[in-house]
C-alpha cells in the first residue's frame, strides 16, 4: 500500500486564489520531504526540500512566496500555491525517503491543480 | 552539475518484444541510480535501483547494469507486456535523497 499520501488528488481554483496541498508519510517519519512539478511533456523538477522544523531549501528559479512549504511534523509537510495563476496548473507531486542511506524515495500519487 | 538524459518517446512495441530505454548520467561523484516507474493515474514507483559500478538492478523481469566506464543505466527487458505500458522515468541521487530526473519514456505496448 501506498506509504506516502497526498491530498487533495483534484483540485479546481478560480484565479487569485491560495491553495493547500498535503503530503503525509504513513508509516514512518520523514524530517525530510520533497516537493516536485510535472510538467505536461513529463520532466519531474525539484521545486523545493522541506525541512521538519526549519525552513523549506528552494531550487532557483522557484518563487518562495508563491509556493510556500511548511513540514509542521515528521509527518506532514504542506505546499500552498498563494494567488494562483492558470500559469500554475500543473501536477504537482511530494516524496520523502524512508531510507536515508540509499536514496531511496517514495512519492504520493500527486496532485493536479488547474486554475482558472 | 547532476543530469539524466534519456530517450525520448514514445516508444511502441509489441506485446513479447524486446525493451531497451536508454540513460546516461553526469555527475560529479559516485552516484546511486534508480529507475521509477509512473502507470497511468498513479504515483511514480520505484522499479530498480544500482548503487555502485557494475551493479545490476532487476525486478519484475526488468534489469539495469551501472555501467561507470560509459555513465549509463540503460533500462531492459526481454519480453515487453501490456501492462508495462507506462512512464519510466531514469534518476540519479549523489546526496542524501535529492533526485536528479530524466524527463521521462513513455512505453506503449500493444497486443
Amino acid at each position: 500500500g501506498a506509504v506516502v499520501s497526498q491530498h487533495p488528488s483534484r483540485v479546481i481554483c478560480k484565479s487569485g486564489t491560495s491553495v493547500k496541498i498535503e503530503c503525509r508519510s504513513l508509516d514512518f517519519q520523514a524530517t525530510t520531504m520533497f516537493w516536485y512539478r510535472q510538467f505536461p511533456k513529463q520532466s519531474l523538477m525539484l521545486m523545493a526540500t522541506s525541512n521538519e522544523g526549519s525552513k523549506a531549501t528552494y531550487e532557483q528559479g522557484v518563487e518562495k512566496d508563491k509556493f510556500l512549504i511548511n513540514h509542521a511534523s515528521l509527518t506532514l509537510s504542506t505546499l500552498t500555491v498563494t494567488s494562483a495563476h492558470p500559469e500554475d496548473s500543473s501536477f504537482y507531486i511530494c516524496s520523502a525517503p524512508r531510507d536515508t542511506n540509499t536514496g531511496e524515495l517514495f512519492f504520493g500519487e500527486g496532485s493536479r491543480l488547474t486554475v482558472l | 552539475g547532476n543530469s539524466v538524459t534519456q530517450m525520448e518517446g514514445p516508444v511502441t512495441l509489441s506485446e513479447e518484444a524486446f525493451l531497451t530505454i536508454n540513460c546516461t548520467y553526469t555527475a560529479t561523484g559516485y552516484p546511486s541510480l534508480f529507475w521509477y516507474v509512473q502507470y497511468p493515474g498513479e504515483g511514480l514507483q520505484l522499479l530498480l535501483k544500482a548503487t555502485k559500478a557494475d551493479d545490476k538492478g532487476s525486478n519484475k523481469g526488468f534489469e539495469a547494469t551501472y555501467r561507470k566506464e560509459t555513465t549509463s543505466f540503460h533500462l531492459e527487458k526481454g519480453s515487453v507486456q501490456v501492462s508495462d505500458s507506462a512512464v519510466y522515468f531514469c534518476a540519479l541521487s549523489e546526496r542524501g535523497n535529492k533526485l536528479t530526473f530524466g524527463t521521462g519514456t513513455q512505453l506503449k505496448v500493444e497486443l
